[in-house]
């Protein structure tokens, strides 16, 4: 069974830090990595990364993919307020014929406090 | 571009009952997702549409929990009867189609208290 497993569950820091999110997975016929950003409503989406070493960047958020080791970090600097959400992370891998199904981690929960 | 909707935000139901989501995705995605997100978890695949075919539906409890797509457009997911463990929020989520690099685009969700 494919497995998405992100860490800290949660996470609290202040205004202006740097925070590293985690995600590492277990997946037959690995295909995609994607980030969501969600807070009380829709996940939005972020990143999707399919191939090892490139980092995607938007604004103060990157991502990076490492397939060899099976994992994906989030980084976020100078966080501010608006930050604060649940990080999931989601792996896609066919589900048969020419589907694909996405599999989520439970989430990190970050809060920055001003 | 319009997201996509979902109605109603919130449901409050007794166990036993039944209830019905709504999902309308973005104009042109051919792939309609339904996800139960419970508490602290991370969402969960109930059935996947493309048109309005399913295409996967191998975690739906289908005891109790229908869905269909008729015109390939909206989408309408059923609970009957509903259980205390159904207590979560029902995502809609749509893509362009189902290939590998199509984004999920998610619907904000209802929120569904079974009592």
């Amino acid at each position: 069974e494919d497995k998405v497993v992100q860490s800290p569950l949660s996470l609290v820091v202040h205004e202006g830090d740097t925070v590293t999110l985690n995600c590492s997975y277990e997946v037959t016929n690995f295909r995609s990595l994607l980030w969501y950003k969600q807070e009380k409503k829709a996940p939005t989406f972020l990143f999707m990364l399919t191939s090892s070493g490139i980092e995607k960047k938007s604004g103060r958020l990157s991502s990076i993919l490492d397939k060899k080791e099976l994992f994906s970090i989030l980084n976020i600097t100078a966080t501010q307020t608006g930050d604060s959400a649940v990080y999931l992370c989601a792996v896609k891998a066919p589900s048969g014929g020419s589907n694909y199904k996405l599999t989520f981690g439970k989430g990190t929960l970050l809060t920055v406090n001003p | 571009e319009a997201g996509v909707a979902q109605s109603p935000r919130y449901k409050i139901i007794e166990k036993r009952q039944s209830v019905a989501f709504w999902c309308n995705p973005i104009s042109g995605h051919a792939t309609l997702y339904w996800y139960q997100q419970i508490l602290g978890q991370g969402p969960k695949l109930l059935i996947q549409f493309q048109n309005n075919g399913v295409v996967d539906d191998s975690q739906l409890p289908k005891d109790r929990f229908s869905a269909e797509r008729l015109k390939g457009v909206d989408s309408t997911l059923k609970i009957q009867p509903a259980k205390l463990e159904d207590s979560a929020v029902y995502l809609c989520a749509s893509s362009f189609n189902r290939g590998l690099d199509s984004p999920l685009h998610f619907g904000n969700g209802t929120r569904l208290t079974v009592t």
